[in-house]
């Protein structure tokens, strides 16, 4: 167990719907990242936070928003949601905001677009 | 252009040392080189870190040449439940290490 916890496990909608993933750090990390897991796509990362800030941006599409809260935890939403966003979404959290920051992963949320 | 560069696949037989190089010509001057291993619907998990030289942990071991652009992660004596993905980490150099990009990964397979 990382320490890291994401909810839904498994998210199934429709095309166009919107939907919000939820993620909850380490005890006392604070920093949190987002990545997209698609078959074709590889770990591709979405954004970072730290400290309720945002400080690095990735291949995030104008349709996805996040944000961090006062209490640390994350969410990621998803709008208008297409065919193509169904993936594996990883939430991970890291005590500080460099490389030198070991990532703990959550166990991922499924969303399916039907 | 490509951040890191694995191999795509790779097999072993059981028992056998597997080494996975990493390419990474861009590597800044304070990134570590970070490598996770991830199985089927999981969240990857960290392995091994290092900056230079030689890391060696309960699991496997990190080689870094003096020039650092690239790195090799050395598995010893593999087993079927080493059968993952194995990604190298870099940081970003045109936006720092704030940005953690994972490379392609590679597939290893052992064989019974």
């Amino acid at each position: 167990d990382s320490g890291v916890t994401q909810t839904p496990k498994h998210l199934i909608t429709a095309t166009g719907q919107r939907v919000t993933l939820r993620c909850s750090p380490r005890s006392g990390d604070l920093s949190v990242y987002w990545y997209q897991q698609s078959l074709d796509q590889g770990l591709q990362f979405l954004i970072q936070y730290y400290n309720g800030e945002e400080r690095a941006k990735g291949n995030i599409l104008e349709r996805f928003s996040a944000q961090q809260f006062p209490d640390l935890h994350s969410e990621l939403n998803l709008s208008s949601l297409e065919l193509g966003d169904s993936a594996l979404y990883f939430c991970a959290s890291s005590a500080g905001r460099g490389l030198s920051e070991k990532l703990f992963f959550g166990s991922g949320t499924q969303l399916s677009v039907l | 252009l490509a951040k890191t560069t694995q191999p795509i696949s790779m097999d072993s037989y059981e028992g056998q040392e597997v080494n996975i190089t990493c390419s990474h010509n861009n590597i800044a001057t304070n990134d570590y080189i970070t490598w996770y291993q991830q199985f089927p619907s999981q969240g990857p998990r960290f392995i091994i870190q290092g900056y230079k030289t030689k890391v060696t942990n309960e699991v496997a071991s990190l080689f870094i040449p003096a020039d650092r652009k690239s790195s090799t992660l050395s598995l010893p004596r593999v087993s079927l439940s080493d059968t993952a993905v194995y990604y190298c980490l870099v940081g970003d150099p045109n936006f720092g290490n704030e940005k953690l990009t994972f490379g392609t990964g590679t597939r290893l397979t052992i064989i019974p």
